[in-house]
C-alpha cells in the first residue's frame, strides 16, 4: 500500500541554524500540506501547497518558513533560522484530487537546543 | 470561527465498548475524520463519515453524527489493549478551498487489562 514518506525521523539543530525536512508524497496526489504537533498539543496546519504554489498558510507560517516542490516526489518544508518554539513533531499529508481523506507521513522530531 | 474540542482523556477496561467525543464550529466541513496516534507514531486514519450521513459503521469501529449540535462520536466495540492511544477528530472547512484540517485536542484513551 501506498504510504508517505518523511526524512529524517529525528533532526536536532541549534537555535538559527536552517532545517530542511523532508516528504515524499503518495505519487498520484495533487494536494501536499505541513502540519506540526508541539509536544502535548494539539496538530496545528501550517500550510497547503497545490498546482506547484501555497494554496493556504496560517499565521504560524512566517517568513521563516518555505516549501517547495523540487522535483516530481519530493516536498520540503525549510525553516530559515530555527527558534527554540519550533520544537515539534512536524507531519506531511497528501491528498488525491478529488478524494477528501488526507495521508499523513510518520513525521519528523524537530529539537531546536 | 474553527474550533474542535474533545475531552484529554478516557480510561475503558478491557471488553468495555469506548465512546469518544468530538465537537466542532465549521457547519461546512463536508467530512469529519478520526486519526487514531500511538505513541511515537504518525497520525493513522480510522475512519471518516460524510456530513449528510448520522451514523457509519466499519467493523469494531461506529462514528455518530449529530450535524444540527455539530458533535461526533466514535464509539470502538469490545475495546483491546491494542486500541490505547491518541484519538483526534478533524474536520475539513470547505471554505477554505484548500481541504486543510482542523484538528481536535486529541483523546488519550487508556485500555485497562
Amino acid at each position: 500500500e501506498p504510504e508517505v514518506t518523511q526524512t529524517p525521523s529525528h533532526q536536532v539543530t541549534q537555535m538559527g541554524q536552517e532545517v530542511i525536512l523532508r516528504c515524499v508524497p503518495i505519487s498520484n496526489h495533487l494536494y501536499f500540506y505541513w502540519y506540526r504537533q508541539i509536544l502535548g498539543q494539539k496538530v496545528e496546519f501550517l500550510v497547503s501547497f497545490y498546482n506547484n504554489e501555497i494554496s493556504e498558510k496560517s499565521e504560524i507560517f512566517d517568513d521563516q518558513f518555505s516549501v517547495e516542490r523540487p522535483d516530481g516526489s519530493n516536498f520540503t518544508l525549510k525553516i530559515r533560522s530555527t527558534k527554540l518554539e519550533d520544537s515539534a513533531m512536524y507531519f506531511c499529508a497528501s491528498k488525491d484530487r478529488g478524494a477528501y481523506e488526507q495521508y499523513f507521513g510518520p513525521g519528523t522530531r524537530l529539537t531546536v537546543t | 470561527g474553527e474550533d474542535v474540542e474533545q475531552s484529554l482523556f478516557l480510561s475503558v477496561r478491557e471488553g468495555d465498548s469506548s465512546v469518544i467525543n468530538c465537537t466542532y464550529t465549521d457547519s461546512s466541513s463536508t467530512y469529519l475524520y478520526w486519526y487514531k496516534q500511538e505513541p511515537g507514531a504518525g497520525l493513522q486514519l480510522l475512519t471518516y463519515i460524510f456530513s449528510n450521513m448520522d451514523m457509519k459503521q466499519d467493523q469494531r469501529l461506529t462514528v455518530l453524527l449529530n450535524k444540527k449540535d455539530k458533535h461526533l462520536s466514535l464509539r470502538i466495540a469490545d475495546t483491546q489493549t491494542g486500541d490505547s492511544a491518541i484519538y483526534f477528530c478533524a474536520e475539513s472547512p470547505t471554505t477554505s478551498g484548500t481541504y486543510k484540517y482542523i484538528f481536535g485536542t486529541g483523546t488519550r484513551l487508556k485500555v485497562l487489562a
